[in-house]
């Protein structure tokens, strides 16, 4: 099947910082690629979707200032989360789809000192 | 809206039992449903998936599940569980079938199998 990468598996950050996630993938062109946040014991909610060279979309309740998403190239979108603070300390995972089946990353996690 | 429902946080059985992880959906249209699997930690891992044809679909690792139109149910079966079936289990629905359709996924069900 196929591959969707994400980078850092990782981090740890201070109050306040930036953080950015990369997610890529890596044997498809994806023109549309999905963001997602998992609290612990709890499901995926959905919360932007990444359009290669337009804006993203984002759910409701999701700041699109707070969590910014670019999609530059048909393989790489990012999601920036700014001044972060310990409330967005979460599980991040990404999603792409060459066609009918959608793909995952491996998430990334995001602990917010 | 589309949605999915897991009316079950968890779901114990024993090894070599049959066991089924409930779900069931809302969709306007045609439902295009998933399930996936989540070890502790790590990302979603497919399972099977519903688009159109046969009601019993069966999917990795010895899973299975049936769509039930009347119902709109879509279970997850195995007929003999194993101790590393343990792990957490979304059903998800999507609204439509191309690369940009949406997935929305239900609450999970922590499957586990004791020895």
């Amino acid at each position: 099947g196929a591959v969707v990468s994400q980078h850092p598996s990782w981090v740890i950050c201070k109050s306040g910082t930036s953080v950015k996630i990369e997610c890529r993938s890596l044997d498809f062109q994806a023109t549309t690629m999905f963001w997602y946040r998992q609290f612990p014991k709890q499901s995926l909610m959905l919360m932007a979707t990444s359009n290669e060279g337009s804006k993203a979309t984002y759910e409701q309740g999701v700041e699109k200032d707070k969590f910014l998403i670019n999609h530059a190239s048909l393989t790489l979108s990012t999601l920036t989360v700014t001044s972060a603070h310990p409330e967005d300390s979460s599980f991040y995972i990404c999603s792409a789809s060459p066609g009918h089946e959608q793909f995952f990353g491996p998430g990334t996690r995001l602990t917010v000192l | 809206a589309q949605s999915v429902a897991q009316p079950e946080d968890q779901v114990n059985v024993a090894e070599g039992n049959p066991l089924t992880v409930k779900c069931t959906y809302s969709v306007s249209g045609n439902p295009y449903l998933f399930w996936y699997v989540q070890y502790p930690n790590r990302g979603l891992q497919f399972l099977l998936k519903y688009i159109t044809g046969d009601n019993l679909v069966k999917g990795s690792y010895g899973f299975e599940a049936e769509f039930n139109k009347s119902q709109t149910s879509f279970h997850l079966k195995k007929p003999s569980a194993l101790v590393s079936d343990s792990a957490l289990y979304f059903c998800a629905v999507r609204d439509g079938d191309s690369s940009a359709s949406k997935i929305i996924f239900g609450s999970g069900t922590r499957l586990s199998i004791r020895p």
